[in-house]
């Protein structure tokens, strides 16, 4: 199993740009969630699915938009690109809602 | 306010020396608490898993322990290695009216030196 991927690994965008950010796990987990980290700081939940059809907002979400069209697939989309949201963003996965895997994360700058 | 706090916010020691991180939380309702070790540049990965009514629980050279009446936990890092030079994550599940929810705290930086 390859596990959580995501891509692209480090980008750098313009105020204004939008951009999706991938993540997809092999392991037909039914949780998927999206986390930004700021330096030295914890993980903040941004959105999260429970299963194909279904997001929810998590602490925060604005800025950001998800779908969850297979099991797979969970891709994160900044419309409006802004300085605020550069941040290392990880995507994550669990089978229940206990132990979560997680990608290697994506680098974001907005400058 | 749901917060997990960590100290130290960074440490150093030397490579085969012990060491211990804390973890203090005001999150309620409490569902459980969990120790990730997250490398550099990569995901955080699970090193322990605690409930309510456990005290104590290992994993390897990782101890965690959790007084849930003073809302503490810790981690103990026995003969440590230059591996386990990372951050250490502690994150508290609970729940709301939006169903189960984490809370991260903040890390602990840990550098082993040779």
């Amino acid at each position: 199993n390859a596990g959580v991927t995501q891509t692209p690994k480090f980008r750098i965008l313009k105020i204004g740009q939008s951009m999706t950010l991938q993540c997809a796990q092999d392991m037909n987990h039914n949780y998927m969630y999206w986390y930004r980290q700021d330096p030295g700081m914890g993980l903040k939940l941004i959105y999260y699915s429970v299963g194909a059809g279904i997001t929810d907002k998590g602490e925060v979400p604005n800025g950001y938009n998800v779908s969850r069209s297979t099991t797979e697939d969970f891709p994160l989309r900044l419309e409006l690109a802004a300085p605020s949201q550069t941040s290392v963003y990880f995507c994550a996965s669990s089978y229940s809602a206990e132990t979560q895997y997680f990608g290697p994360g994506t680098r974001l700058l907005v400058l | 306010k749901n917060q997990v706090e960590q100290s130290p916010q960074s440490l150093i020691i030397l490579e085969g020396k012990n060491c211990t991180l804390q973890c203090n939380y005001t999150v309620s309702p409490f569902s459980n608490l969990r120790w990730y070790k997250q490398d550099t540049g990569r995901g955080p990965v699970s090193l322990t898993i605690m409930t309510f009514s456990e005290n104590t629980k290992s994993n390897g050279r990782y101890t965690a322990t959790l007084d849930a009446d003073t809302k503490q936990s810790s981690l103990h890092i026995t003969a440590s290695q230059l591996s386990d030079s990372a951050s250490y994550i502690c994150v508290v599940r609970y729940r709301n009216n939006a169903g189960n929810m984490l809370t991260f705290g903040g890390g602990t930086r840990l550098m082993v030196k040779p």
